[in-house]
């Protein structure tokens, strides 16, 4: 079954620029989501088709693709940006929708 | 407002069913495709089930078919899931989510009904 991979996590010191990538076979030809879940919450959409930010959310957060590899950018990280942040796509039949495993933003 | 709020979660045994329902509110729902997506205690999400807004098309995860059906009733603002023949592995926080239009992503989300099934 296709499969979106993340790192577990990620640490970054408040006012940095953090990457969060995720990767599959299917990412030229499908869009990529995220999705940022702070403890005990629902997630939140962050990006979507690739790029596109909804409203609301702020400037520091976009992202990117390059092939099979899609990046999640929080230029200028806050605390309050601390998550799991989790990539979605969907499989080439469009007919799936995948989750990576997530991957946990810490600020130091 | 857009508020989705999910019920219907709960202890149940290995082999029993439980039907989750989403009621949804602040927006035009017939016009909607809906998504159920799960989170084990400690984990990542999974997508479980999708259906466009006409039920026309559904489609599962292979982790749940056979024994999950999604359905709605747009007349009634709702999202179903009934979920039979469950396992210790189907124990998790159950969201429904809205697709937003042109594919752009699951928003809003409900809160979650926990399904717990143990003997």
């Amino acid at each position: 079954s296709y499969e979106l991979t993340q790192p577990p996590s990620v640490s970054v010191s408040p006012g940095q620029t953090a990457r969060i990538t995720c990767s599959g076979d299917a990412l030229p030809k499908q869009y990529a989501y995220w999705y940022q879940q702070k403890p005990g919450q629902a997630p939140v959409l962050v990006i979507y088709k690739d790029s596109e930010r909804p409203s609301g959310i702020p400037e520091r957060f976009s992202g990117s693709s390059s092939g099979t590899t899609v990046t999640l950018t929080i230029s200028g990280v806050q605390a309050e940006d601390e998550a799991d942040y989790y990539c979605q796509s969907a499989d080439s039949s469009g007919t799936h929708w995948v989750f990576g495993g997530g991957t946990k933003l810490t600020v130091l | 407002e857009v508020q989705l709020v999910e019920s219907g979660g709960g202890l149940v045994k290995p082999g029993g069913s439980l039907r989750l329902s989403c009621a949804a509110s602040g927006f035009t729902f017939s016009s909607y495709s809906m998504n159920w997506v799960r989170q084990a205690p400690g984990k990542g999400l999974e997508w479980v089930s999708s259906i466009s807004s006409s039920s026309s098309y559904i489609y599962y995860a292979d982790s749940v078919k056979g024994r999950f059906t999604i359905s709605r009733d747009n007349a009634k603002n709702s999202l179903y899931l009934q979920m039979n023949s469950l396992r210790a592995e189907d124990t998790a926080v159950y969201y429904c989510a809205r697709d937003r239009p042109s594919s752009s992503g699951f928003d809003p989300w409900g809160q979650g009904t926990l399904v717990t099934v143990s003997s």
